[in-house]
């Protein structure tokens, strides 16, 4: 079964940084494109990041370039965020998803990022 | 950018009747869209892609159409745990967009 575990999320105060994981299991991470996606409290889905099988090519939305990095570590199955100078506009759930042929055909349960003083 | 409209922003309907949703982008996106269900509390899940392909396990009172700049989800025959909030996705261009959502509530 294929299954995605979002971690690492939390209360961080503004300037401050935080590091999301993603657990992957039930498939082989290194063949799978990944993204992450958040959602505001209330709000819809933005896509973040995305990083290719590899790693060797990473795409950031305008609004976090530069602030957030995606990373992966294929033999560890696991798919990360790196996240600094984070903003009170970051707040959001933050899911990670699998992408296949370009969609994003399974989520983790995301895990939610607050920041505020 | 492309920039995916949802509408309606709620669509209320009582069970047993008929949804139909729109995505209209503000570019062509060829097939390349996807469509995704969101109940409360839930991560989102897949329902279509490529337009009109259905996902594994989605009811065949799903179905999706169009290409280009205009799609249309329609749910045939509402049931209870269809009413959520449905978003598409265009996977096109990057960056990668979403609609801003259509609320399916039972009226």
């Amino acid at each position: 079964e294929v299954q995605l575990v979002d971690s690492g999320g939390g209360l961080v105060q503004p300037g401050g940084s935080l590091r999301l994981s993603c657990a992957a299991s039930g498939f082989t991470l290194s063949s799978y494109e990944m993204s992450w996606v958040r959602q505001a409290p209330g709000k819809g889905l933005e896509w973040v990041s995305y990083i290719s099988t590899s790693g060797a090519t990473l795409r950031h939305a305008d609004s976090v370039r530069g602030r957030l990095t995606i990373s992966r570590d294929n033999a560890r199955n696991s798919l990360y965020l790196e996240m600094h100078s984070l903003r009170v506009d970051d707040t959001a759930l933050y899911y990670c998803a699998r992408r296949h042929n370009a969609y994003f055909d399974y989520w983790g349960q995301g895990t939610l990022v607050t920041v505020a003083s | 950018e492309v920039v995916l409209t949802q509408s309606p922003a709620t669509l209320s309907l009582s069970p047993g009747e008929r949804a139909t949703l729109s995505c209209r982008a503000s570019q062509s996106v060829g097939s390349s869209l996807a469509w995704y269900q969101q109940k409360p509390g839930q991560a989102p899940s897949l329902l279509m892609y490529d337009a009109s392909n259905r996902a594994a396990g989605i009811p065949a009172r799903f179905s999706a159409f169009g290409s280009g700049t205009d799609f249309t989800l329609t749910i045939s025959g509402l049931e209870p745990e269809d009413f959520a909030v449905y978003y598409c996705q265009q996977y096109y261009n990057w960056p990668i967009t979403f609609g801003r959502g259509t609320r399916l509530e039972i009226k």
